[in-house]
């Protein structure tokens, strides 16, 4: 079976911290995407990667970079998290056209 | 502008009723995924459709790509429950996967 996993369901972070949002998928895709879904605006992409270490802005990059160090990871950071982040995250892989996506971290930034 | 336009935002309807919602782009795409979300979890895809006029049916629900494949329908008879949810439109779009801002359906029991 697919799986993407994310690594926690629940966050709960203080204004300011460093936050790292950990994605790993078990289908060696070379595709990876970040985003954020807010009610009302559906899912917007923050950044994606095509292959190891290759990175490439999404929609509303501003105050997140990610890393790839290896193929079946992907890593959000937030570099000093703010109230205007908390929102649900969202990760996926994909090798062509189907994405699949992990079940997602509901981050309040307090 | 978005990309994607998916109407309506919002629907409740009651169990048993019929439905259509939307995806409307003034874009031409060379294939298109509908993805449905349930409370707490990640979109799961639902279909792809490719070539323009494209009819897909899955059990109750039937999907259109439209002739110029720049929209998509998705049409649901005698709605359930368990169709409760977000259903997203998206395309691939360059490397990026774009997806519509989405329709809340709510059937009720």
């Amino acid at each position: 079976d697919v799986k993407v996993t994310q690594s926690s369901r629940y966050l709960v972070k203080r204004t300011g911290e460093k936050v790292f949002l950990e994605c790993v998928q078990d289908m060696d895709h070379e595709n990876m995407f970040w985003y954020r879904q807010d009610p009302g605006l559906g899912l917007r992409l923050i950044y994606f990667s095509y292959d190891v270490k290759m990175k490439e802005k999404g929609d509303i990059p501003e105050g997140y970079s990610v890393s790839r160090e290896k193929k079946e990871r992907f890593s959000l950071i937030l570099e000093s998290a703010s109230t205007n982040q908390t929102s649900m995250y969202l990760c996926a892989s994909s090798s062509g056209l189907v994405a699949f996506f992990g079940q997602g971290t509901r981050l309040t930034v307090v | 502008t978005q990309l994607l336009e998916q109407s309506p935002q919002f629907l409740s309807i009651q169990e048993g009723e019929n439905l259509t919602v939307y995806c409307n782009s003034s874009s031409v795409f060379s294939s298109l995924q509908w993805y449905r979300q349930e409370p707490g979890e990640g979109p799961v895809l639902l279909v792809t459709v490719v070539t323009g006029g494209e009819v897909k049916k899955l059990k109750r629900l039937t999907f259109q790509f439209g002739d110029a494949r720049k929209d998509s329908s998705l049409h649901i008879t005698a709605a359930q429950p368990g169709d409760t949810g977000l259903y997203l439109c998206a395309v691939r779009w360059g490397r990026q996967l774009t997806f519509g801002s989405g329709t809340q359906l709510t059937v009720l029991p």
